[in-house]
């Protein structure tokens, strides 16, 4: 599985966007870009997911550069609830069980 | 939906007691998995049931021991309990192996 490198901590305003980016450099062609959340030790919750496309649900934005090397996941209006860990993990969707695997992640605070 | 659900919440246990955590999800899912988190140590993978009937060694299965019970319930034993098994220990499952994994509230075990 490719590593993935993201900023230890971020800061967003409430009722901002916030923009958590990920590098994901040695990703290859059939890897998926998975973001997961850890709120306050609860199990993490799984947000959004994509390949090349851009990807938008209800929760988030994900947003993923040409060359796929780096991604970005948007929380478009900030709430102190969204304070959380979130975790930007790459993995391959073929050929049965591929390993996922949770790094340090980002600490992102909502400030009132 | 209650999704993945865990039981217990907290355990203490004393060194060489043995006990089960229980996993079970209602969304008809093929595979279950389940993780300890410890600090600065991200999610490892003890166990996984691809399917109904199978189980596999996952990064850390010493110590434990995984029982498929049926498609819908996956628990997790610890024989002789150590300390360096103090966790938090998630369960999660997925459509297939290949697919997102959704994770339950976790169980935070002490073993003294």
């Amino acid at each position: 599985d490719a590593k993935t490198t993201q900023p230890t901590s971020m800061d967003c305003a409430e009722g901002r966007a916030a923009n958590l980016p990920c590098n994901h450099s040695t990703i290859s062609g059939n890897e998926y870009v998975y973001w997961y959340r850890q709120i306050h030790s609860q199990g993490p919750q799984y947000i959004i997911h994509g390949l090349k496309n851009n990807e938008t649900n209800e929760m988030a934005s994900l947003i993923i550069t040409e060359d796929r090397k780096s991604s970005t996941l948007i929380l478009p209006h900030a709430t102190l609830r969204d304070t959380a860990v979130y975790y930007c993990i790459v993995r391959g969707l073929s050929g049965g069980y591929q390993k996922v695997t949770f790094g340090t992640g980002t600490k992102l605070q909502v400030i009132p | 939906n209650a999704g993945v659900t865990q039981t217990p919440k907290f355990q203490v246990l004393k060194t060489g007691q043995s006990m089960t955590l229980q996993c079970a999800q209602d969304m008809n899912h093929n595979s279950m998995y389940w993780y300890r988190q410890d600090p600065g140590m991200g999610l490892r993978l003890i166990y996984y049931s691809a399917s109904e009937g199978t189980t596999d060694k996952g990064e850390v299965p010493n110590g434990y021991n995984v029982s498929r019970l049926n498609k819908r319930e996956f628990s997790l034993r610890l024989e002789s309990a150590a300390p360096s098994q103090t966790s938090v220990y998630f369960c999660a499952s997925s459509e297939r192996t290949e697919e997102t994994q959704y994770f339950g509230p976790g169980t935070r075990l002490l073993v003294l």
